[in-house]
């Protein structure tokens, strides 16, 4: 069982450029996450996606959006990367029907992001 | 200003010893979750408690929910090298998940 996957681990990109963070999932769950972990701040929410089709803003969206088109995919872009946005970067999915946080959230094992 | 501030934020403890880590806050949750979190890994869940005064326990650890349901604590008994980590706290308030920045927790052997 893969659980959550995410592509890359780790990457270094010039300020500027436009990236894609890859975040895969088999569990077949409705709602998916993605944050950012900054030494000090711990995680921040920035996009969600109750189901597919839809997704939300979460506490730190600027700078990032996010596409939900099936299940299992929910990526990550930065249209035009900025050194602030050299974070580690987690992708989370629960069966979380009430939207409560009752529900375990599951994580991936992260992408180390360097924007220089 | 952190919706959950976590205490301490670092913990270097011997092996053996019993410690408690906080989670506070000024506003009332529906329901508040520990995660551990090990290096170069993301969280896992630990527990998610959900009424006020509530207490679980898993193992060695043991989690209460404060009676306002405002704060949370998590205590553990004996603490062993594999309790290592960074241990977060986290509520939902709608479809905004918060997590506390942490208790960095090193237990030595």
């Amino acid at each position: 069982i893969a659980g959550i996957t995410q592509a890359p681990t780790s990457q270094i990109l010039a300020a500027g450029r436009r990236m894609t963070l890859r975040c895969t999932q088999d569990m077949r769950h409705n709602a998916m996450y993605w944050y950012r972990q900054d030494l000090g701040l711990g995680l921040r929410l920035i996009h969600y996606s109750n189901t597919a089709g839809t997704t939300g803003k979460g506490e730190v969206p600027d700078g990032y959006s996010v596409s939900r088109a099936n299940t299992d995919d929910f990526p990550l872009t930065l249209a035009s990367a900025v050194p602030s946005q050299t974070s580690v970067y987690f992708c989370a999915s629960s069966d979380d029907q009430a939207g409560d946080l009752t529900d375990t959230q599951y994580f991936g094992p992260g992408t180390r992001l360097t924007v220089l | 200003t952190q919706l959950l501030e976590q205490s301490p934020q670092f913990l270097s403890i011997q092996e053996g010893e019993n410690l408690t880590v906080y989670c506070n806050s000024s506003s009332v949750f529906s329901s508040l979750q520990w995660y551990r979190q090990e290096p170069g890994e993301g969280p896992v869940l630990l527990v998610t408690v959900v009424t006020g005064g509530e207490v679980k326990k898993l193992k060695r650890l043991t989690f209460q929910f404060g009676d306002a349901r405002k704060d949370s604590s998590l205590h553990i008994t004996a603490a062993q090298p594999g309790d290592t980590g960074l241990y977060l706290c986290a509520v939902s308030t709608g479809n905004q998940f918060y997590f506390g920045t942490g208790t960095s927790l090193t237990v030595i052997p």
